[in-house]
């Protein structure tokens, strides 16, 4: 069974503040991918990484950063935590265009 | 550029009813095509999928979905609901020339018993 684990399934932090997200897969996948969910909106990608120190920007990436030091995590950054950054954010990885699997996800809300 | 479409954001259905979501995307090219789905509180999983061959896909609990190319089109079904579907269903699709997914908006589905 793949599993797909984030650090924190809540997080509060204000405003101006420098916020991680971890992700962490078990099934040794090429491709990991970070999607924030908002209403209405369906899920909108934000970076993806085809293989170690390799990244590419989604459709949002404004904002944020990313890292992939190891294959098995990847990191999601937000360099100065604003409010319009509220959101609950998906981590997924995947093996080739196939079945992507996602994390629980994390609800950070941003003051 | 790639677009997934889900016209009914919300839908209500008693137990028993039929289920027909829509989803139609635009992309001239080949695609596979997904339904994923939320159950409250839970991971996003998948339902089902399509990449080629029979265009009449089954998926798990009894779900199933219909890829028409003319149309651009792959809707979700499900003969008969029960108050566990009560979910959000998200269509999405990817080009087979890249590896990532592109989400429709989302179907909020409420079944009452």
């Amino acid at each position: 069974d793949v599993k797909v684990t984030q650090s924190s399934r809540y997080l509060v932090k204000r405003t101006g503040e420098k916020v991680f997200l971890e992700c962490v897969q078990d099934m040794d996948h090429e491709n990991m991918f970070w999607y924030r969910q908002d209403p209405g909106l369906g899920l909108r990608l934000i970076y993806f990484s085809y293989d170690v120190k390799m990244k590419e920007k989604g459709d949002i990436p404004e904002g944020y950063s990313v890292s992939r030091e190891k294959k098995e995590r990847f990191s999601l950054i937000l360099e100065s935590a604003s409010t319009n950054q509220t959101s609950m954010y998906l981590c997924a990885s995947s093996f080739t265009v196939d079945e992507q699997f996602f994390g629980p996800g994390t609800r950070l809300t941003v003051l | 550029a790639q677009s997934v479409s889900q016209h009914n954001h919300h839908v209500i259905l008693s137990e028993a009813a039929s289920l027909e979501l829509g989803c139609n995307y635009s992309y001239g090219g080949t695609v596979n095509l997904f339904w994923y789905v939320q159950y409250p509180g839970q991971h996003l999983q998948l339902l089902l999928k399509y990449f080629s061959g029979d265009p009449l896909v089954k998926g798990i609990k009894g779900f199933e979905a219909e890829f028409i190319k003319s149309k651009f089109s792959f809707n979700l079904r499900k003969p008969s609901v029960q108050w566990s579907d009560t979910a959000e269903y998200f269509c999405a699709l990817v080009n087979t020339g890249f590896q990532k997914l592109v989400f429709g908006t989302g179907t909020r589905l409420l079944v009452s018993p």
